[in-house]
């Protein structure tokens, strides 16, 4: 398997933008979880599914952001207008339970100017 | 009150010393523990995992829990320049909750 894959790799974008950020599990795997990552706040848990469903959305910091995941093998998350403190390095893991192992993605590097 | 904290350091330690890193959660009814490696722009790399009390042994690495005290930490043998990077203690229940992470630098 190739892991868990992330595109794209880094996104520079002009704040107001719609951006989208697109994650690929590990087949077989029941749980994605969308991190972003900053040097002041570390690795935060913004969303995750089991099964494509939603189970936890409350690390979302607003209504800004929104994630979806239509089947087993895609998800995405939205930031729509993007602003400059959205910028961040944002991974996408996945997992075969909730309480194993979490493979994460090469992550997506976001700068909005 | 953070689920997951750690110590930010930076750590800096001489090669071939003992590198110790520690690690408290707040949830009792957590299950499963976890150290991951962070290397500079890179993603976080499993290296170790930990679900009993006690110590558990792979290669110069040991992890140790105390889930008593709600304390986990990671001792590095023999440390090595590659060692160099950022630590995340990792703990999970129905969801995986991440420390902030602590720098180590190896020192040759």
């Amino acid at each position: 398997d190739a892991g868990v894959i992330q595109s794209p790799r880094h996104e520079v974008t002009e704040m107001g933008q719609e951006v989208t950020l697109r994650c690929k599990p590990i087949s077989g795997h029941d749980y994605l979880f969308w991190y972003r990552q900053t040097m002041m706040r570390g690795l935060e848990l913004l969303i995750y599914f089991n099964n494509n469903v939603p189970i936890d959305d409350s690390g979302m910091p607003e209504d800004r952001f929104s994630a979806k995941m239509p089947n087993a093998s895609f998800s995405t998350l939205k930031i729509q207008p993007s602003e400059p403190r959205d910028s961040a390095v944002y991974f996408c893991a996945s997992s075969i339970s909730g309480v194993g192992e979490a493979f994460f993605g090469q992550g997506t590097r976001l700068t909005v100017v | 009150q953070k689920e997951v904290e750690q110590n930010s350091g930076p750590l800096s330690v001489p090669e071939g010393a003992i590198a110790s890193l520690n690690c408290t959660y707040s949830d009792r009814g957590s299950q499963s523990f976890f150290w991951y490696r962070q290397y500079s722009g890179k993603s976080p790399e499993l290296i170790m995992f930990i679900y009993s009390n006690g110590d558990k042994e792979d290669g110069r690495f040991t992890a140790q829990l105390n889930k008593a005290s709600q304390y986990v930490s990671l001792l590095i043998r023999d440390s090595q320049p590659s060692d160099s990077a950022t630590y995340l203690c990792a703990v999970s229940g129905n969801q995986f909750y991440f420390g902030t992470g602590t720098s180590l630098t190896v020192i040759p």
